[in-house]
């Protein structure tokens, strides 16, 4: 079974700029997560889609960052304009949907952005 | 207080050794507890969920104390391999979402 798709894997560009990172999901997960990872700590969640919906996005930087999952299936995070403090790794994850109960996060290899 | 603590480490063992990391959680209405891996500029992986009666997985042991909102992890006879960092991870009732602790650093050192 394939797993979760990310590119670019690296990304650098300058404060102000633009970027946007993508995520194919593990076919058949119906949920979709970002997670921001700065070094040394633990993955952060920034947004989480069910299908094409958004369930939770309490923690995205919304005058900055924007996510979308068209479809339902990948999905776009976008950083416009980028800061210093934005360099981390970008990590996506999908898990499936089973009534309340809850089932295993798999997570791509991420987007390292690197903000000079 | 945070959401998840863990120990802050980093924790440096000979190979062989028994080494436990220790975390707290502040949500008591937390519903799920696991226990993920982290190689070096890899993502996380599951390593083992932890129950309330305790559970087994080889060479690595996971405990849940509700009562005091704290989870543990030994690992026995560690071997290089279990170089990596340990995250403590926890979902909240009704939620579909985790929440991390920073996690704490192991080497196993030959």
């Amino acid at each position: 079974e394939a797993g979760v798709a990310q590119s670019p894997r690296y990304k650098i560009i300058e404060k102000r700029q633009s970027v946007a990172f993508w995520c194919n999901p593990i076919s058949g997960h119906a949920t979709l997560y970002w997670y921001q990872q700065i070094l040394g700590q633990g993955p952060k969640l920034l947004i989480q889609f069910q299908n094409n919906g958004v369930v939770d996005d309490s923690q995205l930087p919304k005058d900055r960052f924007s996510a979308e999952r068209l479809k339902g299936v990948d999905s776009t995070l976008k950083i416009q304009p980028a800061k210093l403090e934005d360099s981390a790794v970008y990590l996506c994850a999908s898990s499936k949907i089973e009534g309340t109960v809850y089932n295993e996060q798999f997570f791509g290899p991420g987007t390292r952005l690197t903000v000079l | 207080r945070k959401e998840v603590e863990q120990d802050p480490g980093p924790f440096n063992v000979p190979e062989g050794a028994t080494v436990a990391f220790n975390c707290t959680y502040s949500n008591s209405a937390s519903q799920s507890f696991f226990w993920y891996r982290q190689d070096c500029r890899k993502e996380p992986k599951l390593l083992m969920s932890v129950y309330s009666s305790g559970n087994e997985d080889g060479r690595f042991t996971a405990q849940l104390n509700r009562a005091s909102q704290y989870i543990s992890l030994l690992i026995r006879d560690s071997k290089l391999s279990d170089s990596a960092t340990y995250l403590c991870v926890v979902n909240a009732a009704g939620s579909y979402q985790l929440t991390f602790g920073k996690g704490t650093k192991l080497s196993v050192i030959p």
